[in-house]
């Protein structure tokens, strides 16, 4: 099976500042690729996902992410984060009927 | 906004009851999908369906059991609860096709006392 790891489990980072959070996957065939986010109280929801082509992608609210297949990372990155961006992330990989989600990452960002 | 609903959002129970977790879609998905999380850890499927009558158990162990006899109804049976059932439950949905993105439920926070 395949495993995704997340490296940082919790980030606490002022406003403005940069993020970059890490997730590495095992698996090495044809994998979609994918950054969930949860707000507080809220659903899961999808942030951006890859699947081929331009492997820089970019999701919603300024969020981007990079696949890099010699390394199998997919980190997911932003310049400035806002206290809105508070929430927990999860990376997750498919490659086939279900996703494998990494542990999430909690980030706090302070005012 | 995705539309794929759960209820009850929050259950406390006894041990030994038989509880019911609901988990609605109305997007028209075949696939559907349980993962249970704990606190602090990933997502484990323990359940999905390729459509109506079909359900599989996934990669986590799980006592639970499910059906799917419509399309949009996915629900999720204890028998009879023990307190190491305690978890958040999520339910989710996709299309049969193309990019396995999934929709998620709410979730369903389940404490067995």
């Amino acid at each position: 099976a395949q495993s995704v790891s997340q490296h940082n489990h919790h980030v606490i980072l002022s406003e403005a500042a940069s993020l970059e959070l890490g997730c590495n996957y095992s698996y090495g065939g044809t994998v979609n690729l994918f950054w969930y986010v949860q707000y507080p109280g809220q659903h899961l929801q999808l942030l951006l996902k890859y699947f081929s082509g331009d492997p820089l992608v970019k999701g919603i609210k300024g969020f981007e992410a990079e696949f890099i297949k010699s390394k199998f990372s997919f980190n997911l990155r932003k310049p400035s984060v806002q206290w809105s961006d508070t929430a927990e992330y999860f990376c997750a990989v498919s490659s086939g009927y279900a996703l494998n989600f990494g542990k999430g990452t909690s980030l706090l960002v302070t005012p | 906004e995705a539309d794929i609903y759960q209820t009850p959002r929050y259950l406390v129970i006894g041990t030994g009851k038989k509880i019911t977790l609901e988990c609605s879609q109305t997007m028209g998905h075949d696939k559907m999908y349980w993962y249970q999380q704990d606190p602090g850890m990933e997502l484990h499927l323990i359940h999905y369906s390729y459509g109506v009558n079909s359900t599989e158990k996934g990669d986590l162990s799980s006592e639970s059991t499910v059906s799917r006899i419509r399309t949009e109804h996915f629900p999720l049976t204890l028998e009879s609860a023990r307190p190491s059932h305690t978890s958040q439950y999520l339910c989710a949905s996709s299309e049969s096709s193309g990019t396995y993105e999934q929709y998620f439920g709410p979730g369903t926070r389940l404490t067995v006392t």
